[in-house]
């Protein structure tokens, strides 16, 4: 069937620093993407989406970027901080669908 | 604007027993409502989507007479988790979309442990 996303790696960043997380998708139908900050303990937390007639978006401090020729998709956060510690999980959908597809998620840590 | 709640946020119940989680939007009207399932360090597993006032579409491998789903109102959708076994102990998670958006906003999710 469809996935999204790998095995759940683990992404340790300087607090500062710049982290990007990166997500695949298999799906070519896919046309929106949605990433989410999970908590340890809570639920996701909308951060930012993007459609596929678009290969960037910015908001405050975050920027994901859409590669639709490799099915990649990628979440940059500037300036990390200790609050940004969470998973993130990428995840798509196809237009008429109203399923969400998610990845696996990627466990970010943040060193002092 | 956007928000989602549950409750109760953590129940511990004795296997046998049936449970009810309560999702609802705050602030908007959801005409789609999702519940999830999420194990320990893994993703989100979709269980079934619901929209008011119809039955619920369950995904392949859950069992509808087990995981009851209710969606009465705009606002408001149950799960009810009938004859609990400890197998059954995760998070689950509600999330809901307004209109024909597809953007799913979640609710803070709630922790099940059958003893």
């Amino acid at each position: 069937g469809e996935s999204v996303g790998l095995h759940l790696p683990t992404l340790s960043v300087q607090e500062g620093d710049n982290s990007i997380i990166n997500c695949a998708y298999s799906n070519s139908a896919s046309d929106y993407f949605i990433w989410y900050k999970q908590e340890s303990g809570k639920g996701p937390q909308f951060i930012i989406d993007i459609r596929s007639n678009m290969d960037k978006r910015q908001g405050q401090r975050v920027t994901v970027l859409l590669n639709k020729t490799v099915k990649h998709l990628s979440l940059q956060i500037a300036a990390t901080q200790p609050g940004d510690s969470a998973v993130y999980f990428c995840a798509e959908t196809a237009q008429g669908a109203q399923k969400l597809v998610f990845g696996q998620g990627t466990r970010l840590t943040i060193n002092p | 604007g956007a928000v989602v709640s549950q409750h109760p946020s953590r129940v511990i119940c004795k296997s046998g027993t049936s449970v009810k989680i309560e999702c609802r939007s705050l602030d908007f009207q959801a005409t789609t409502m999702f519940w999830y399932r999420q194990f320990p360090k893994k993703s989100l597993m979709l269980m079934a989507t619901s929209n008011e006032g119809s039955k619920a579409t369950y995904e392949q491998g859950v069992e509808k007479d087990k995981f009851l789903i209710n969606h009465a109102s705009l606002t408001l959708s149950t799960l009810t988790v009938t004859s609990a076994h400890p197998e059954d102990s995760s998070f689950y998670i509600c999330s809901a979309t307004q209109g024909f958006e597809e953007t799913q906003y979640f609710g803070p999710g709630t922790r099940l442990l059958v003893l």
